[in-house]
């Protein structure tokens, strides 16, 4: 496999379920980042991590819940969502952008998730 | 505050025709990267193309091409005689050294091509 891939493609769940998010690189990138696109919106960051730690969470509200086990692997675990939070989750993985040296972002075909 | 502002939401053109979706940046940045990215309806988005600060050589592509200019801050692509295929939502983004080389993404200009 190559690139960035995500699973699932799509995703319905109510507001009290709880259910995950995975991308999976193959690049060996060391950067990951989970990004937000609803309709009508820019793109919004949510997360990045560097080297499996995080170093932003741009004020995500703690329904989403992060996780990155690896250099490769990235989770959105999702619990007690709003309807609002419906849109496509996308993930991305890059090189590591904080030497100064920054490429292009690699991005996953995304998540569109449906919250009812 | 770094800013990318594509202030064309939607544009339709007639297959053949040559289309520039506008992209203008804010930064105080002497170092950063331009980059421009293709959403089609499949949905991950599609690297077409970086540049940094340093570099205002227009790049062409085959039929893309940009046109970059510091002194305008602009950061034009333009498709020459569009295809179908082209049709797809089309994304400016910035990175630069004060926001740690987070990536700022435009809203995205939608392109629809018509056979």
């Amino acid at each position: 496999e190559t690139g960035v891939t995500q699973t699932p493609r799509h995703l319905v769940m109510g507001m009290t379920n709880k259910k995950s998010l995975k991308c999976e690189q193959h690049l060996g990138h060391n950067a990951m980042y989970w990004y937000k696109q609803s309709a009508k919106k820019p793109l919004e960051l949510m997360f990045v991590y560097n080297f499996k730690e995080q170093t932003e969470n741009n004020s995500v509200p703690s329904r989403f819940s992060p996780e990155c086990p690896n250099s490769s692997h990235l989770f959105l675990h999702l619990h007690t969502l709003q309807p609002e939070d419906s849109a496509l989750y996308l993930c991305a993985s890059s090189q590591d952008p904080t030497g100064g040296v920054n490429t292009e972002a690699f991005f996953g075909q995304g998540t569109r998730l449906t919250v009812v | 505050a770094q800013k990318v502002t594509q202030a064309q939401t939607e544009i339709s053109v007639v297959e053949k025709e040559d289309v520039t979706l506008d992209c203008v940046y804010e930064t105080r940045d002497t170092t950063y990267y331009l980059f421009w990215y293709k959403q089609p309806p499949s949905g991950e988005l599609v690297f077409l193309i970086r540049r940094n600060s340093f570099d205002e050589q227009n790049e062409i592509s085959g039929r893309y091409s940009w046109n970059f200019q510091k002194s305008t801050s602009s950061f034009n692509f333009t498709i020459t005689a569009s295809q179908v295929v082209d049709s797809a939502v089309y994304f400016c983004a910035l990175s630069g050294s004060t926001g740690g080389f987070k990536t700022i993404f435009g809203a995205g200009t939608r392109l629809f091509v018509k056979a």
